[in-house]
């Protein structure tokens, strides 16, 4: 297993086209995770699945953007109608579940990110 | 919701030196994890370090040590002999143990190794 695997590293496209990441995560964890990362900033949540079921949404995931893991294993985000204010770092993590301590899950692998440039 | 601020955007360290980066947060949870993760440039983020809250001794990894302060809702991270592999974007991030399952990240520290 290489670790977390984001497909492609970079992305540009016009504004108004719709795009679309993937991520494979380590094979044995059930977590993934979508995380967005401005110049400056340190990442900020977007999304969560626990095998194929999407648990949790932030606010910042707006109608334009949709995320699948439809078998629970890879991840696909898709931004719609792409405005430049989506130009970021796109990171996807994944984990191995628990909740209480000891249970391991403890922190994220990181994949190395898909960059998009909106022009 | 938690917010985890990085009050130095930059720091910079003589090689073999050390160096403390600083990171406080605001919650009022009790149980928690707090981690310092690296993001080399155009590399991904690697975990340096992690502390669950309950814990009262500090986390240490080689060279790396927290000092956490749970009142005072510290947690800086000291690097010692410092490497030229140590320059990087630093990251204190906090998750709960029992609400959600996001981390919150700071804005992070570019840390400089000057040879």
């Amino acid at each position: 297993d290489t670790g977390v695997s984001q497909d492609p590293r970079h992305k540009i496209t016009k504004r108004g086209q719709n795009v679309t990441f993937r991520c494979d995560p380590i094979s044995e964890h059930n977590r993934l995770y979508w995380y967005r990362q401005t110049l400056g900033q340190g990442p900020e949540f977007l999304t969560y699945f626990q095998n194929e079921a999407q648990l949790e949404k932030s606010r910042l995931l707006s109608n334009r953007f949709s995320a699948e893991r439809p078998k629970g294993s890879f991840s696909t985000l898709e931004i719609q109608r792409t405005e430049q204010g989506d130009s970021a770092m796109y990171l996807c993590a994944s984990s191995l579940s628990g909740g209480g301590w000891g249970s391991g899950d403890y922190g994220y692998t990181f994949g190395s990110g898909t960059r998009l440039t909106v022009v | 919701a938690q917010t985890v601020t990085q009050s130095q955007p930059e720091m910079s360290v003589q090689e073999a030196e050390t160096v403390t980066l600083s990171c406080t947060y605001d919650t009022s949870e009790s149980d928690y994890y707090l981690f310092w993760y690296k993001q080399p440039p155009s590399r991904q983020m690697i975990l340096v370090i992690r502390q669950e809250a309950y814990k009262q001794q500090n986390a240490t990894e080689n060279r790396f040590s927290v000092n956490f302060q749970k009142a005072a809702k510290s947690f800086s991270l000291k690097i010692s002999d410092s490497q030229l592999g140590d320059a990087a974007m630093y990251f204190c991030a906090y998750r709960s143990l029992n609400t959600g399952n996001q981390f919150y990240f700071g804005t992070g520290t570019s840390l400089t190794v000057i040879p």
